[in-house]
């Protein structure tokens, strides 16, 4: 079965500090791979997708970026962090075919920043 | 454009009583998909269904139900005897066609009193 992970759990980072989010998925291969973001406990906003390695779709201009270094690793990064930035970081895969549609969620990363 | 709205920010309910979380789609595509999500406090969404433009046959899965009617662009999720484990934050999403991205509502957050 697909597992997929983030971490870490919780951060607390200084204005201005740089970020670096990672996300790897297990039990699948080639995987479509999405970064999201929850601000204020509320509706979710699409920051970049992956369609394979080293290809990344930007959605929100920001001081934000990822990368897709390997085929089930997404990293998102920032060199720095601005208060707006906080929030509840959720990455997620889906396949292709039939269920390409289908995303599938990790636990998040709550970043806070100071 | 491509619109999500769930206008009801809050339900709250007694356990055993249903409740019908609304949500209300816009789009030009002919083809497109349609998702329930669930956010428990932990804070990981968990996919409920996905419905594809064609298929505007009503589902049920256990106690959840939807009904999907293109006609008035409505895809809405009942609880039946509701119970406390259901008590989360849930999404309506769109995913307009061949692009694997959710456009996500803002959320009902549901809360079931014992």
């Amino acid at each position: 079965s697909q597992t997929i992970h983030q971490w870490p759990v919780t951060l607390v980072q200084p204005v201005g500090s740089p970020l670096s989010l990672e996300c790897t998925v297990e039990g699948t291969s080639n995987p479509n791979l999405y970064w999201y973001r929850q601000a204020a406990g509320r509706g979710l906003q699409l920051l970049f997708y992956s369609v394979g390695i080293g290809q990344i779709s930007s959605e929100v201009p920001q001081n934000l970026s990822a990368s897709r270094p390997q085929d089930r690793q997404f990293i998102l990064s920032s060199k720095k962090l601005l208060l707006s930035d906080s929030g509840f970081y959720l990455c997620a895969w889906s396949g292709t075919g039939f269920s390409e549609y289908e995303q599938y969620f990790g636990p998040g990363t709550r970043l806070t920043v100071t | 454009a491509q619109k999500v709205t769930q206008a009801q920010t809050e339900i709250s309910v007694v356990e055993k009583e249903d409740v019908t979380l609304d949500c209300v789609y816009e789009t030009r595509d002919t083809t497109y998909y349609l998702f329930w999500y669930k956010q428990p406090p932990s804070g990981e969404l968990v996919f409920l269904i996905r419905r594809n433009s064609f298929d505007e046959q009503n589902e049920i899965s256990g106690r959840y139900s939807w009904n999907f009617q293109k006609s008035t662009s409505s895809f809405n999720f009942t609880i039946t005897a509701s119970q406390v484990v259901d008590s989360a934050v849930y999404f309506c999403a769109l995913s307009p066609s061949n692009t694997g991205k959710l456009i996500f509502g803002q959320g009902t957050t549901l809360q079931v009193k014992p």
